[in-house]
This record gives structure tokens, C-alpha cells and sequence, in this order.
């Protein structure tokens, strides 16, 4: 069965560096999306992707964020200047259709980013 | 946007009863709710959806209902075996505005099968 796949599982970072989180979505889905899981919190929304261009996103995803389909296999998240408080589980997902047609998005694994 | 709640944030159950979980959103009801199951450490795998005409769903031993007069969706596991012991994510499609959506989570609730 297809499935999302992230790299790398685990990261550490000093604060202040970047970081670039990299997924392989399904390879026939049309949408990509990022989520964030703070320990003990809940999964919250940053980013969809759709055709090239960021089609809806979050109060978290600032400035420092970005994210990219680099080729037509890759997506990744970049965060440009890590905070201590960046520390947090990242999945990505995908799906056929968007959000708001009962699509079921498939997610990733998960990298978790730990920000010294 | 939505606010979900989920009852409980933990929920410890025998082996073999039926475990009931409770999702609540606070505004408008939306056009989908799905559940997702989460092992520590590992990303959310859906589970089943309900849209809102639909009052029940089925999936093995699985169920979900769905009343909007309550703004409430219950999750039901029948004969619970140890291995259902993970979080449980209630979500929903909320409107952002100008009819995008994004899938807003509510919390989870854990819940514990003991043989």
C-alpha cells in the first residue's frame, strides 16, 4: 500500500539554523500539507499546497517557514531560523482532493525537530 | 473557526467491553467529521468519516454517529481488544473563510485497553 514517507525521523538543531524537513507524498495525490504536534498538544495545521502554490495556511506559518515541491517527487518544509519553541513533531500529508470534500488525507510518520 | 473538544483526555476500558469516545465542536456543523487513530510517536491513520446527512457509519467494529442538533459525534469500539489501546483524534474540515478549509484536530483522547 502507497505511502507517505519523511526524512529525516529525528533532528536537532541549534536555535537560530535552518532546517529543511523533506516528504515524499503518495505519488498520485494532488494536495500537500504540513502539520505540527507540540508533546501533549494537539495536531495543528501550517500549510496546504496545491498546484505549485500554497493554498491555505495558518497564524503559526510565518515568514519563517516556507515550503517547496522542488521536483516531482519531493515536498519539504523549511524553517528558516529556528526557536526553541519550532521543537515539535512534523507530519506531512496528502490527499487526492482538498479539504472540504471529505478527502482523507494520508500522513507521514512524522520528523520530530528539537531545537537546543 | 471550530473549537473541538474531546471528553476526556484518557479512557480506560476492560477487554471486551465497548469503549465510547465523545467529539464536540462549538459552531457550525461541518460537512465531514472523521476520526484518526495515533500510536505514540507516529502520524494520525484515519479511520472512518461521517458527513452530515449521515447519522451512523460502520467499519468492523468500529461506529460513528453524528447528531448536529447536539454538535456531537460518538465513536464507539465494540469488543475492545488490547491492541485498540492509542489516541483517538477527532477532526473536522473548518471553514478558514472565503471557503477554503484546513482540518482542524481536537486534542484525542488516550485510550487504555487492560486485559
Amino acid at each position: 500500500e502507497p505511502e507517505v514517507t519523511q526524512t529525516p525521523s529525528h533532528q536537532v538543531t541549534q536555535m537560530g539554523q535552518e532546517v529543511i524537513l523533506r516528504c515524499v507524498p503518495i505519488s498520485n495525490h494532488l494536495y500537500f500539507y504540513w502539520y505540527r504536534q507540540i508533546l501533549g498538544q494537539k495536531v495543528e495545521f501550517l500549510v496546504s499546497f496545491y498546484n505549485n502554490e500554497i493554498s491555505e495556511k495558518s497564524e503559526i506559518f510565518d515568514d519563517q517557514f516556507s515550503v517547496e515541491r522542488p521536483d516531482g517527487s519531493n515536498f519539504t518544509l523549511k524553517i528558516r531560523s529556528t526557536k526553541l519553541e519550532d521543537s515539535a513533531m512534523y507530519f506531512c500529508a496528502s490527499s487526492v482532493l482538498g479539504v472540504g470534500t471529505g478527502e482523507t488525507q494520508y500522513f507521514g510518520p512524522g520528523t520530530r525537530l528539537l531545537v537546543l | 473557526s471550530q473549537k473541538i473538544e474531546q471528553n476526556s483526555e484518557a479512557l480506560n476500558i476492560q477487554e471486551g467491553k465497548t469503549a465510547t469516545l465523545t467529539c464536540n465542536y462549538t459552531n457550525y456543523s461541518p460537512a465531514y467529521l472523521q476520526w484518526y487513530r495515533q500510536d505514540p510517536g507516529r502520524g494520525p491513520v484515519f479511520l472512518l468519516l461521517i458527513r452530515e446527512n449521515e447519522k451512523e457509519k460502520r467499519k468492523e467494529r468500529l461506529k460513528v454517529t453524528f447528531d448536529t442538533t447536539l454538535k456531537q459525534s460518538l465513536f464507539h469500539i465494540t469488543a475492545s481488544q488490547p491492541a485498540d489501546s492509542a489516541t483517538y483524534l477527532c477532526a473536522l474540515d473548518d471553514d478558514s473563510g472565503a471557503g477554503s478549509y484546513q482540518l482542524t484536530f481536537g486534542k484525542g483522547t488516550k485510550l487504555s485497553v487492560i486485559p
